[in-house]
């Protein structure tokens, strides 16, 4: 079966301006979540959706927002980027979202100037 | 939030086995451990999961005391295609994936 494609792979995008990210799951699997990669911080987790419904948050500003569509589909948007938000941003989806195996993506690299 | 803490890196042979011990101090009841690897340029992959006591599949063990405080994953027999980072992450009810550990670069050497 097809695996988690996220899109764009590589994005370059000016400070202040907004980007938005897609991350299409493993198909029956309902649990999206989201992360972002950098040299610095390591892996961090942004937020899952589970069924449309944003059931957890990391600690990120709210520049930083996502939603999930009925497909289990799902798109996160980061508005006014800093130079700061450049990073691997990798979406995971899993059958549901405790105790079950989780399947990323490749990742979006996200190079902001 | 539990915290987690693994080695910055590690070298071994080819052939040899491979343990990488995380310490996640504040686990809570409900919380499960899972190792995960990845490779440059790519998302991390699975690796093996658990609660308590040992788990063993194809590729690992998961070796996880009675207090829960700590786990470790063994890579029996390495061989240079094991050359990644690898993870651990405890996983919290209803979703709660918010700690990462700092990851373990382990290099196999032949």
């Amino acid at each position: 079966k097809a695996g988690v494609t996220q899109t764009p792979r590589y994005l370059i995008k000016t400070r202040g301006q907004q980007v938005t990210l897609s991350c299409s799951p493993i198909s029956g699997h309902r649990s999206v979540s989201w992360y972002q990669q950098t040299p610095g911080q390591g892996l961090q987790f942004l937020f899952e959706y589970f069924s449309e419904t944003q059931r957890n948050k990391g600690n990120f500003p709210g520049r930083f927002s996502g939603r999930q569509f009925s497909n289990s589909r799902s798109e996160m948007n980061v508005s006014t980027l800093e130079l700061g938000d450049s990073a691997l941003y990798l979406c995971a989806s899993s059958l549901d979202s405790w105790g079950t195996e989780a399947f990323f993506g490749q990742g979006t690299r996200l190079t902001v100037v | 939030l539990a915290k987690t803490t693994q080695p910055i890196s590690m070298d071994s042979y080819e052939g040899q086995e491979v343990n990488i011990t995380c310490s996640h101090n504040n686990i809570a009841t409900n919380d499960y451990i899972t190792w995960y690897q990845q490779f440059p340029s790519q998302g991390p992959r699975f690796i093996i999961q658990g609660y308590k006591t040992k788990v063993t599949n194809e590729v690992a063990s998961l070796f996880i005391p009675a207090d829960r405080k700590s786990s470790t994953l063994s890579l029996p027999r390495v061989s240079l295609s094991d050359t990644a980072v690898y993870y651990c992450l405890v996983e919290g009810a209803a979703g709660n994936k918010l700690t990462f550990g700092g990851g373990t670069r382990v290099l196999v050497k032949p």
